[in-house]
């Protein structure tokens, strides 16, 4: 079946530095990757969506990217700040069209100011 | 814009107890979604309906009952609550899109079982 592995746990950053978190993927079907945010108290929220190999999804300032290759999809964003702080999870959509999302098990992002 | 609003948002139950979750969204959005994500794993879905009169066991249903009341609301029933099952249940909707559709996610229901 589909897998996500997310093996960056937890990520402690200053301001300005730069973001770069990375998953690798498994499937037998052509994927549509997603990053999730998870802000404290809320729920998960869409942060990306990239549904071609090597090209950019782009959004507040964070770039997404998967490279089929490798199997590998990553998040970067070039100067963090504190109100990123949050848990970012990679997730896989299966190519057959089904309901059911793969989740990473999330990174934890911590921003000190 | 729209809301998904979850009750209780913390539930405190005892070890064998029958214990119901509820969701109810305003998006108009025809499938809902329950997860269950526990620390320092991923979510993992339970049950999801694609339409009002659907139900579809996820990949962690044992131990779980859903029940869509109807197109705007979601239940979960844990039908016999263990020690082992504190975690934080989220509810989803999206457009009836498959995978591909973005899925908004409400605050979440912290159960812990005494």
């Amino acid at each position: 079946g589909d897998s996500v592995t997310q093996m960056q746990g937890q990520v402690t950053l200053s301001e300005d530095d730069f973001l770069f978190i990375n998953c690798t993927y498994s499937t037998t079907w052509y994927p549509t990757l997603f990053w999730y945010v998870q802000y404290p108290g809320e729920g998960p929220q869409l942060l990306l969506k990239v549904t071609t190999a090597n090209n950019k999804g782009i959004s507040r300032g964070f770039e997404a990217t998967y490279d089929k290759g490798t199997t590998s999809f990553h998040l970067q964003k070039a100067s963090v700040q504190e109100s990123d702080s949050a848990v970012y999870y990679c997730v896989l959509a299966p190519g057959n069209m089904g309901y059911k999302l793969t989740f990473g098990t999330g990174t934890s992002l911590l921003v000190d100011p | 814009g729209g809301i998904i609003t979850q009750t209780p948002k913390f539930l405190i139950g005892q070890e064998g107890q029958k214990l119901t979750l509820k969701c109810q969204q305003n998006f108009n959005h025809d499938t809902m979604y329950w997860y269950r994500q526990d620390s320092g794993k991923g979510l993992r879905l339970i049950y999801y309906s694609i339409t009002e009169n659907d139900l579809q066991k996820g990949d962690l249903s044992e131990g779980y009952d859903a029940s869509r009341e109807k197109k705007s609301s979601f239940s979960l029933t844990v039908t016999s609550a263990q020690k082992n099952e504190m975690a934080v249940f989220l509810c989803a909707s999206s457009i009836r899109g498959g995978a591909y559709a973005e899925q908004f996610f409400g605050p979440g229901t912290r159960l812990t079982v005494l």
